[in-house]
């Protein structure tokens, strides 16, 4: 039972342009959620995260939006740049583990 | 930042084999270590759950014989793969709670992860 969904596996933009990643949940349970950053052959890196009883989370060029009647989360990058292409997943948290989704591969085209 | 370290980056071994992957929180004490494995294109599963002090906590289909995990310290954790199978080829990777952090969160550091591949 998949209880955190990723449903692109690829998402490709233009620098400049805003990336939107999405993320999909099942439990009620979760509490707080966060997004990682992935490179090949590294561990994921902290990105930014957002509390159940918070909407929106802002920190730079990053924006996380959490809908929680829809059980639905999104990551904004904007304006994105090359740099960002890595694989991103979001993870739940139910307080005693994470709870990663598959990951979507960004490509930021020059 | 808090940082994570895991030691080898990368192993190959002949099947049969056991092989140790040390897993160290390098400026903070993990009240909590956790083990994970990536397959190609394809999320990370947590494999088990470690306390300092206290025996592994395993997630289901996980063989605790197979996947040793002692927690000596609040700043080691070890994965051993015993009898290693080329199945058991994979990304593993460990991550640590901050103890000393306040709030109503401990976040996760995670390391680098350990290619491991089993001929």
């Amino acid at each position: 039972d998949q209880q955190v969904k990723q449903n692109s596996p690829s998402l490709s933009v233009q620098e400049g342009r805003i990336s939107i990643l999405n993320c999909d949940y099942t439990n009620s349970m979760f509490d707080y959620f966060l997004w990682y950053k992935k490179y090949p052959a590294e561990g994921p890196t902290f990105l930014i995260s957002i509390s159940s009883i918070k909407d929106k989370n802002e920190d730079g060029r990053f924006t996380v939006f959490l809908n929680k009647s829809a059980k639905h989360l999104s990551l904004h990058i904007v304006p994105s740049q090359p740099g960002d292409s890595a694989v991103y997943f979001c993870a739940a948290d139910g307080g005693s583990r994470l709870t990663f989704g598959e990951g979507t591969q960004l490509t930021v085209n020059p | 930042g808090a940082v994570v370290s895991q030691h080898p980056s990368r192993v190959i071994c002949k099947s049969g084999t056991s092989v140790k992957i040390e897993c160290r929180s390098l400026d903070f004490q993990a009240t909590t270590m956790f083990w994970y494995r990536q397959f190609p294109k394809q999320s990370l599963m947590l494999m088990a759950t470690s306390n300092e002090g206290s025996k592994a906590t395993y997630e289901q289909g996980v063989e605790k014989d197979k996947f040793l995990i002692n927690h000596a310290s609040l700043t080691l954790s070890t994965l051993t793969v015993t009898s290693a199978h080329p199945e058991d080829s994979s990304f593993y990777i460990c991550s640590a709670r901050d103890r000393g952090l306040s709030g109503p969160y401990n976040e996760q550091f995670f390391g680098p992860g350990t290619r491991l591949t089993v001929l």
